[in-house]
């Protein structure tokens, strides 16, 4: 499966400041994922990222409040923009996976509290 | 749009006890997956299912993948304590706009000693 280095691990923020998370993957990928997951709820999808291309966003989210960078096939970022506490989650970054069976691997997570 | 759910959301089991995590979706797909997530962590890939009767386990977990009747069904064998996590089951559909992965409401495990 491919590797993914997701960064910061976590952030305390302030509200009103934006915070840009990064994700990295070892191999090169048409599209990469962004999620959502707040505390003790399931994983809601961003948007979609294709190299090349704007990104697709999911009803709810707006480019304006998640605008999302894919300068190239390996690399990606999702940018948390005059953040409030709502805001406070865990952002994760997903590819679908390089394997015979297919599946999606996971970045290890931004845990970002707003305060 | 594709509505995936779990039951139980929570489970609280004793250690040496077998139970039965259940995942129903509301469309017709035909690859199922199983994630585990530890508290502050990332999801961990558990299975993969790709075919009506897929049967998959390792060690004290199996799924297995109803694609007719919409459900696939995680079952634990004599828990044990470093089971303990969150479980979701994702769907994985074709879209207009490409693939589209959606999650299950999760399940909360928590095993006793």
């Amino acid at each position: 499966s491919a590797v993914i280095s997701q960064k910061p691990s976590r952030d305390i923020c302030q509200r009103g400041t934006s915070l840009t998370i990064q994700c990295q993957v070892d191999s090169q990928v048409t599209m990469m994922f962004w999620y959502r997951q707040q505390p003790g709820q399931s994983l809601t999808l961003i948007a979609t990222a294709n190299q090349g291309s704007e990104a697709t966003y999911e009803s709810g989210f707006v480019i304006d409040k998640f605008p999302i960078s894919r300068p190239n096939l390996t690399f990606s970022t999702l940018t948390v923009s005059n953040m409030s506490p709502e805001d406070s989650s865990i952002y994760l970054c997903s590819v679908i996976g390089i394997t015979v069976v297919g599946g999606y691997t996971f970045g290890s997570g931004t845990r970002l509290t707003v305060v | 749009e594709l509505k995936v759910e779990q039951n139980p959301l929570f489970l609280s089991m004793q250690e040496g006890k077998n139970y039965t995590i259940y995942c129903n979706y509301s469309t017709t797909s035909d690859r199922l997956y199983w994630y585990r997530q530890d508290p502050g962590k990332s999801l961990e890939s558990l299975f993969v299912l790709l075919s009506n009767g897929a049967v998959k386990q390792e060690g004290r977990l199996m799924a297995s993948l109803d694609t007719k009747a919409r459900l696939s069904t995680l079952h634990i064998t004599a828990a044990v304590h470093d089971l303990s996590a969150t479980y979701f089951c994702a769907v994985d559909m074709y879209a207009n706009t490409g693939n589209q992965f959606y999650f299950g409401t999760g399940t909360s495990l928590t095993v006793i000693p």
